[in-house]
């Protein structure tokens, strides 16, 4: 089963709101990555994780918070964003030891006002 | 550093013709290659890859692609496309040095629109 599920599926927030996106694997995967994806562009990688440390952060701006509370799960915590944040975030996982193929969750759509 | 590189941004095909998208790339090692497709509203599905071995990769739903190194290619082709084929497919690519870490880098990204 190569499944990464993330909740929610839609989300809409003011600029003075804070709130998380949420992604859970259960495939023993040791990295989990977060990308954002504006409309018809190639995902742009925020956040890497790595046996839950972070190894690669792309120069994300500190409004995005990133957290690894085990090996399952990541979460991006939001707060203060601007309307130009809006957009798909996507979240993967990959497992080093069986080599670097990265499975995708549905994504969550981010609007905000 | 690493870049892909897809020429079309859209691709027109009959349903039942051969479709092909295409993709180029420059790593500094040797380069693992990825296929990736996303329907409306979705994430991306893996299609494929190429690691080593074999030129020829097959792939989900009849796909596959053709790693070239001298060209420095990873087209992906399927000799029947269905309309159901239409969606956005992203080659992508990482190099398989170590200091590339976990980051695969995409290309832009071919829209596929299969007619009836």
């Amino acid at each position: 089963d190569t499944e990464v599920t993330q909740t929610p599926k839609h989300l809409v927030m003011g600029m003075t709101n804070k709130k998380s996106l949420k992604c859970e694997q259960h495939m023993g995967h040791r990295a989990m990555y977060w990308y954002k994806q504006k409309a018809k562009k190639p995902p742009e990688l925020m956040f890497v994780y790595s046996y839950e440390k972070l190894s690669i952060n792309e120069s994300v701006p500190s409004r995005f918070s990133p957290e690894c509370p085990n090996s399952s799960l990541l979460n991006l915590h939001l707060h203060a964003l601007q309307p130009e944040d809006s957009a798909l975030y996507l979240c993967a996982s990959s497992q080093p030891r069986q080599g670097p193929t990265q499975y995708f969750g549905p994504g969550t759509r981010l609007t905000v006002l | 550093a690493q870049s892909v590189a897809q020429p079309e941004d859209q691709v027109n095909v009959a349903e039942g013709n051969p479709l092909t998208v295409k993709c180029t790339y420059s790593v500094s090692g040797n380069p693992y290659l990825f296929w990736y497709v996303q329907y409306p509203n979705r994430g991306l599905q893996f299609l494929l890859k190429y690691i080593t071995g074999d030129n020829l990769v097959k792939g989900s739903y009849g796909f596959e692609a053709e790693f070239n190194k001298s060209q420095t290619s990873f087209h992906l082709k399927k000799p029947s496309a269905l309309v159901s084929d239409s969606a956005l497919y992203f080659c992508a690519v990482r190099d398989n040095g170590k200091a590339a870490g976990n980051k695969l880098t995409f290309g832009g990204g071919t829209r596929v629109l299969v007619k009836p």
